[in-house]
């Protein structure tokens, strides 16, 4: 079965800093990845969303790669602020178009 | 513009009750999933509906969960005869097509705790 791997220790990062999160996947060949945020007692919120045919998306502060010869997509936050701290997850396409998450990446800015 | 809606936001159910969770989706969305979550752990698919069709309820328990989505009115997630295993938060999300065309937007969750 599909499995997707994200860090699951807390990253801690310097403010200003840029910050980079890690997915890899194994056992699937997502047609698209996708990342989400996630505050304490909140519901996911979208960042972005990448093809399998790009290898690069940038969204104001953020960029995501997605290399699926590595099986891995990359997700930075440049010139990161403390309102940045969150859980950062990573979403693949499932099956019968369902989207299937990691656990997710903790991420502190440290002011 | 109201997001998706979840209620109640806590729930409070003694072993044995039933749960019912209610989700309305982003006005005009006809796909609804379902996804649990408990403690430092991810979010697992549990059903996908679109309107009055169970599309993948592949993630959810054969036996005592049900899910439904009526042609009127919100979705219902039910937990009949509930236990304390099943204390968790329940995410609700909506789109308004394919999720590789249309991103998903979730709603702030119902906290079940079972005592």
């Amino acid at each position: 079965s599909q499995k997707i791997e994200q860090n699951s220790e807390a990253l801690n990062i310097q403010e200003g800093k840029t910050a980079t999160l890690t997915c890899n996947y194994t056992n699937y060949s997502p047609a698209y990845l996708q990342w989400y945020r996630q505050d304490p007692g909140r519901g996911p919120v979208f960042l972005l969303l990448i093809r399998e045919n790009e290898k690069e998306k940038r969204k104001e502060r953020l960029k995501v790669t997605f290399d699926t010869t590595l099986k891995q997509s990359l997700f930075h936050i440049t010139a990161s602020q403390p309102a940045d701290s969150a859980t950062y997850l990573c979403a693949l396409d499932g099956p019968d178009d369902k989207i299937i998450f990691g656990k997710g990446t903790r991420l502190h800015i440290l002011p | 513009n109201a997001g998706v809606m979840q209620n109640p936001r806590h729930l409070v159910r003694r072993r044995g009750q039933e749960a019912r969770l209610r989700c309305s989706p982003v006005k005009g969305h006809s796909h609804v999933y379902w996804y649990r979550q408990l403690p430092e752990e991810g979010l697992k698919f549990m059903v996908y509906l679109q309107k009055e069709n169970i599309i993948d309820e592949s993630g959810m328990p054969k036996e005592r969960f049900s899910a439904e989505f009526p042609k009127e009115g919100p979705s219902i997630l039910r937990i009949q005869q509930v236990v304390r295993g099943d204390s968790a938060a329940y995410f609700c999300a909506s789109s308004s097509g394919q999720l590789s065309h249309s991103e998903a937007f979730f709603g702030q969750g119902t906290r079940l705790t079972v005592v």
